[in-house]
């Protein structure tokens, strides 16, 4: 079946860097691509629209400059959380919908830990 | 705005005993429901979901039927196994437009089947 990969599935960083998340489709084509947000048993809440050749479109009450989006083809696309703060820290989880079936496919998450 | 609402868990049951964990809905218009299920260390699998009013969707024994007039897409199983193991997530997606593909999730139940 359909395979959405992420990597890193775990990342440690520092207060102040930045980390990049991918997103991969694995063997079909995802014109859009979803980036979600999960805290500790709480539901995953949808951050982004990431859309392939075009701006990400945001949640309301999602920074924009703090979680850069790119979606730079058809198989990637990438969550970059920039300058980031202990409060980031999250399981972040993405998902893309397959071109021709328009069934979505989720990753299995990245864990993201800022000390 | 659209929400879901989820029986809150966790849910212990042995194996081979009757499962149901309620979800309920508000949303505008006609969404499509879903239920996704995430077993340990792997993604959110689709595991049914109904696109209109008086659907049933299933799948692995399990079913959940579109109920409109009561808001509700419960899901059962008559018997669970110990693979059933997992977290049980409710979800809608508008009907289109710019809520393409963008999934309103429940907060999820944790299942575990002794056996």
């Amino acid at each position: 079946g359909a395979v959405v990969s992420q990597h890193p599935s775990r990342v440690i960083c520092k207060s102040g860097t930045s980390v990049k998340i991918e997103c991969r489709s694995l063997d079909f084509q995802a014109t859009t691509m979803f980036w979600y947000r999960q805290f500790p048993k709480q539901s995953l809440m949808l951050m982004a629209t990431s859309n392939e050749g075009s701006k990400a479109t945001y949640e309301q009450g999602v920074e924009k400059d703090k979680f850069l989006i790119n979606h730079a083809s058809l198989t990637l696309s990438t969550l970059t959380v920039t300058s980031a703060h202990p409060e980031d820290s999250s399981f972040y989880i993405c998902s893309a919908i397959h071109q021709l079936t328009d069934t979505q496919y989720f990753g299995p998450g990245t864990r993201l830990t800022v000390l | 705005g659209d929400s879901v609402t989820q029986m809150e868990g966790p849910v212990t049951l042995s194996e081979e005993a009757f499962l149901t964990i309620n979800c309920t809905y508000t949303a505008t218009g006609y969404p499509s429901l879903f239920w996704y299920v995430q077993y340990p260390g792997e993604g959110l699998q689709l595991l049914l979901k109904a696109t209109k009013a008086d659907d049933k969707g299933s799948n692995k024994g399990f079913e959940a039927t579109y109920r409109k007039e009561t808001t509700s897409f419960h899901l059962e199983k008559g018997s669970v196994q110990v693979s059933d193991s997992a977290v049980y997530f409710c979800a809608l997606s508008g009907a289109g437009g710019t809520s393409y593909g963008k999934l309103t999730f429940g907060q999820g139940t944790i299942l575990t089947v002794h056996p």
